[in-house]
């Protein structure tokens, strides 16, 4: 199974808004609604984000918000901070696996 | 809150096979899923299989059927992930990290809400 596609990097101004696109096939996403979103710092382990599409996770920002729409899940992070520039990854489970996206740089100008 | 513990860095020679740990601590650990993520230097994640160590059922990737087994240790609440035929493209960091929902709620959902920090694999002659 392959990768699910994000551009590999975003970039943006304090105060600003972006959007992370994840680009998949049917059999990725299908009818589920299991896509979450994970952020990743230099050295460190993935955080969770966002599940279930739309859910963020305890003590994440309502700066962030997920979307999903057919086969491509979007996540929009508003008010962009410098604490925001790190790597983002989408993923789906699909009945028997998890894919994952293949990652997108956040720099904040 | 559960925390995931994994073994120290290795260091192998190609055509070996490591075996990584991880050790659940200060929470419920057979019933929930626990999955092995690598990230090879500078590129994504990827999802190599996982365990429900209740059941002892596992399930791999595709790419890592036969030189991946995951197994699990309910005794001391430890699953591990053995690799083997080592390359260097194996060079990676090794994630565990748990599902969020228990297997046994009425309504399952699929993510990762706990990872370890990482096991660091060396393949080199």
């Amino acid at each position: 199974q392959s990768a699910l596609t994000q551009p590999a990097s975003v970039s943006g101004s304090p105060g600003q808004s972006i959007t992370i696109s994840c680009t998949g096939t049917s059999s990725d996403f299908g009818t589920y609604n299991y896509v979450s979103w994970y952020q990743q710092h230099p050295g460190k382990a993935p955080k969770l984000m966002i599940y279930d599409v739309t859910n963020r996770t305890s003590g994440i920002s309502n700066r962030f918000s997920g979307f999903k729409s057919g086969n491509t899940a979007s996540l929009t992070i508003s008010g962009l901070q410098s604490e925001d520039e790190a790597d983002y990854y989408c993923s789906s489970y699909t009945s028997i696996n998890y894919v994952f996206g293949t990652g997108t740089k956040v720099t904040v100008l | 809150q559960v925390q995931l513990v994994q073994s120290g860095a290795e260091v192998k020679k190609p055509g070996s096979s490591v075996k990584v740990s991880c050790k659940a601590s200060g929470g419920t650990f057979s019933s929930y899923s626990i999955s092995w993520v690598r990230q090879a230097p500078g590129q994504g994640l990827e999802w190599m299989g996982g365990i429900i160590p209740v059941f002892g059922a596992t399930n791999y990737a595709q790419k890592f059927q036969g030189r991946v087994t995951i197994t699990a240790d309910e005794s001391t609440s430890t699953v591990y992930m053995e690799l083997s035929s080592l390359s260097s493209e194996d060079a990676a960091i090794y994630y565990c990290a748990r599902d969020a929902t228990s297997v046994w709620e009425p309504i399952l959902t699929y993510y990762m809400d706990v990872w370890g920090k990482g096991t660091t694999v060396t393949v080199s002659s």
